[in-house]
């Protein structure tokens, strides 16, 4: 079963604008990942926050995570066409446990 | 290995036999995991090794999914009785030392007809 919920399911913006793209999740965690899939096939580590963290930044990449909502946000400024890929944010209830992953947000951006 | 290596990266096979899939991990790496990814979908997990034996094996859908990891390194998913709705992308991950962060493999397309 899956856990979180990207929205939008789907993103199509301008090269140089910023791309946001949120999560919610439904049970307590430890920490929330994001990652990065191209072409459907082998996903990459962006960024993880704890659950005691509320921002992180990592280059062009902001998170924020607010666990009184069990929400999640990823920003990611200036896009570049290179972007273009789905991107989920995944869930671990506790340290190193499998992750729950939600369905994802398809980011599109145009040059 | 410099990454997580996957094969085959595709499979097709008929309903009803038998596959393996493999996955050979990062070298120094410590849990491994095993994901199913169907179309539009995120990853599921299915199973995952913390050393020889499965550390929790509770995403495996039914008893025709089997996973070892005999030496602690290599990991082989074994499906019977293949069936159209096993047809999806698996993907195998490691985490290294300490992190949570999971490293994915490049995955394998499997497509029962």
């Amino acid at each position: 079963s899956q856990q979180g919920e990207e929205d939008p399911q789907a993103l199509s913006i301008q090269e140089g604008e910023n791309a946001t793209m949120n999560c919610s999740y439904k049970t307590s965690i430890n920490n929330l990942q994001w990652y990065r899939q191209n072409s459907g096939r082998g996903l990459v580590h962006l960024i993880l926050i704890r659950s005691n963290e509320r921002e992180k930044h990592s280059g062009r990449l902001r998170v924020t995570l607010d666990t009184s909502k069990k929400s999640s946000s990823l920003l990611i400024t200036a896009s570049r066409a290179a972007d273009t890929a789905s991107y989920f944010c995944a869930t671990s209830p506790s340290g190193n446990t499998p992750l729950v992953f939600g369905k994802g947000t398809r980011l599109s951006v145009i040059a | 290995g410099a990454g997580v290596s996957q094969t085959p990266s595709n499979k097709v096979t008929e309903k009803g036999k038998y596959v393996e899939l493999r996955c050979d991990p990062i070298s120094g790496h410590t849990a491994l995991y095993w994901y199913r990814q169907s179309l539009g979908q995120g990853p599921e997990f299915l199973i995952y090794f913390q050393g020889t034996g499965a550390a929790d094996d509770s995403g495996l859908p039914n008893d025709r999914f089997f996973a070892v990891r005999p030496e602690g390194s290599v990991s082989t998913l074994k499906i019977q009785r293949t069936e159209r709705g096993d047809s999806a992308v698996y993907l195998c991950a490691t985490t290294m030392g300490t992190q949570y962060e999971q490293y994915f493999g490049p995955g394998t397309r499997l497509t029962v007809t």
